[in-house]
């Protein structure tokens, strides 16, 4: 059984770039949260895809966008990167059942520095 | 923003000893979990209390929640080399879709 899967591991971007990072989520799993974790820091919350919709939203700009495809999927974008963008990005999916707690398993995560 | 502190911050122990961390939330939840990073790759979920749960054991962990404090402890006993890592406390709040992470105490086991 496959656990979340993400690319690159690693990548090197310039300020202004653009990035797309990918994750597959554990099989069965329908739901995909993105976390940004700067170093030292605690993983703080992009966002989160369920049925290919954005249905939460973290305190980041819009220069962070997402997508999910139909295979439950995900893409993380960041648009004009800044140095401040450099962190591990994780992904991770989980299973909508109804409840009040659905378990998020992690991917390794994307280490991204921008120059 | 963090939802949460941890403290401390670092801790350092021979191995054997007993390593407590500390977890503070400010919002209603519905649960608190324990993570595990090994240098900063992704995270291991240990162990997850739920709002109506005060104590939970897994192996040698031991996790209490005192919602009327709003915090948490960790308890590792008879440690070993191979636990350190960063430890986060992690909240599902209540009407949220989102984990809610602390910033984390970093645990040295000494051998």
């Amino acid at each position: 059984d496959a656990g979340v899967t993400q690319s690159p591991t690693h990548l090197i971007k310039t300020r202004g770039q653009q990035v797309t990072l990918r994750c597959s989520p554990k099989s069965g799993h329908d739901t995909v949260s993105w976390y940004q974790q700067a170093l030292g820091q605690g993983p703080q919350f992009i966002f989160q895809y369920y049925e290919e919709e954005e249905r939460q939203r973290g305190n980041f700009p819009d220069r962070f966008s997402g997508h999910q495809f139909p295979n439950y999927s995900s893409e993380l974008n960041v648009n004009a990167l800044l140095l401040g963008d450099s962190a591990l990005y994780l992904c991770a999916s989980s299973l909508d059942l109804a409840g009040d707690y659905n378990e998020q398993f992690f991917g390794p995560g994307t280490r991204l520095t921008v120059l | 923003s963090q939802q949460g502190e941890e403290d401390p911050q670092a801790l350092s122990i021979q191995e054997g000893e007993n390593a407590t961390m500390n977890c503070s939330y400010k919002t209603s939840i519905n649960n608190l979990q324990w993570y595990r990073q090994n240098s900063g790759r992704g995270l291991v979920h240990l162990i997850l209390i739920r709002s109506n749960e005060r104590e939970k054991h897994s192996g040698r962990l031991r996790v209490t929640l005192d919602t009327s404090k709003k915090s948490s402890s960790l308890l590792i006993t008879a440690s070993r080399a191979a636990d350190t890592a960063s430890y986060f406390c992690a909240t599902d709040v209540q009407g949220a879709q989102k984990l809610v992470f602390g910033q984390g105490t970093r645990l040295t086991i000494n051998p």
